[in-house]
């Protein structure tokens, strides 16, 4: 049973650029959500995907915007970077049922440098 | 606006020892308190806790909750060089389960 899987583990932009993030979540979970963890931080939520409709929002500009798509994957995306956004991204998968329900698992995150 | 206090921020010991680690919280309508281990990356689940008073366990480490005084504790016992790690505290508030994290607490254990 295959965990979060995140994509690409690190990432290099410069100002300005665009970059999409992908996560896959574990196995039977149908609800996503991004976290941003800046270096000596705890992680920052961002939003949550459920049912293909963001349902949740954090304290983000709008130049981050997300997607999920039916197969409960989602993307991340972050316009017109800034120095500011270098962080390791976290995706975390629950699920809305069973005993366990709620409970978020997180993929290894996404490494995102911007020079 | 949601908060979630961690303390010490970082700690030193020696294997075999003792810790307890706090995390304290001021959320609107908690609904759950969740430990994790992270060590490089993914922070790895440890407790989900929901009721006052109510001890979870796993081996060596356990926590527990008091939803009056707003905290939690996770106590480590014969700690090991492996036990090294950011432990978070994260708080389950409002409707569709966002998770409000603490800074996190450094654990070192010198062997």
């Amino acid at each position: 049973d295959a965990g979060v899987t995140q994509s690409p583990t690190h990432l290099i932009k410069t100002r300005g650029q665009q970059v999409t993030l992908r996560c896959s979540p574990k196995s039977g979970h149908d609800t996503v959500s991004w976290y941003q963890q800046a270096l000596g931080q705890g992680p920052q939520f961002i939003f949550q995907y459920y049912e293909e409709e963001e349902r949740q929002r954090g304290n983000f500009p709008d130049r981050f915007s997300g997607h999920q798509f039916p197969n409960y994957s989602s993307e991340l995306n972050v316009n017109a970077l800034l120095l500011g956004d270098s962080a390791l991204y976290l995706c975390a998968s629950s699920h809305t049922l069973g005993i366990a329900k709620n409970i978020q698992y997180f993929g290894a995150g996404t490494r995102l440098s911007v020079l | 606006e949601d908060k979630v206090v961690q303390s010490p921020l970082s700690l030193v010991v020696h294997e075999g020892d003792t810790v307890t680690l706090n995390c304290s919280y001021e959320v609107t309508n908690f609904r759950s308190l969740l430990w994790y281990k992270q060590e490089k990356k993914a922070p790895t689940f440890l407790f989900m806790l929901t009721s006052s008073g109510i001890e979870k366990k796993s081996g060596r480490l356990s926590s527990i909750l008091d939803k009056k005084e707003l905290f939690s504790i996770l106590n480590i016992t014969a700690t090991q060089t492996g036990d090294s790690a950011i432990y978070l505290c994260a708080v389950e508030a409002q409707y569709g389960n966002k998770l409000v994290f603490g800074a996190g607490t450094i654990l070192r254990v010198k062997s």
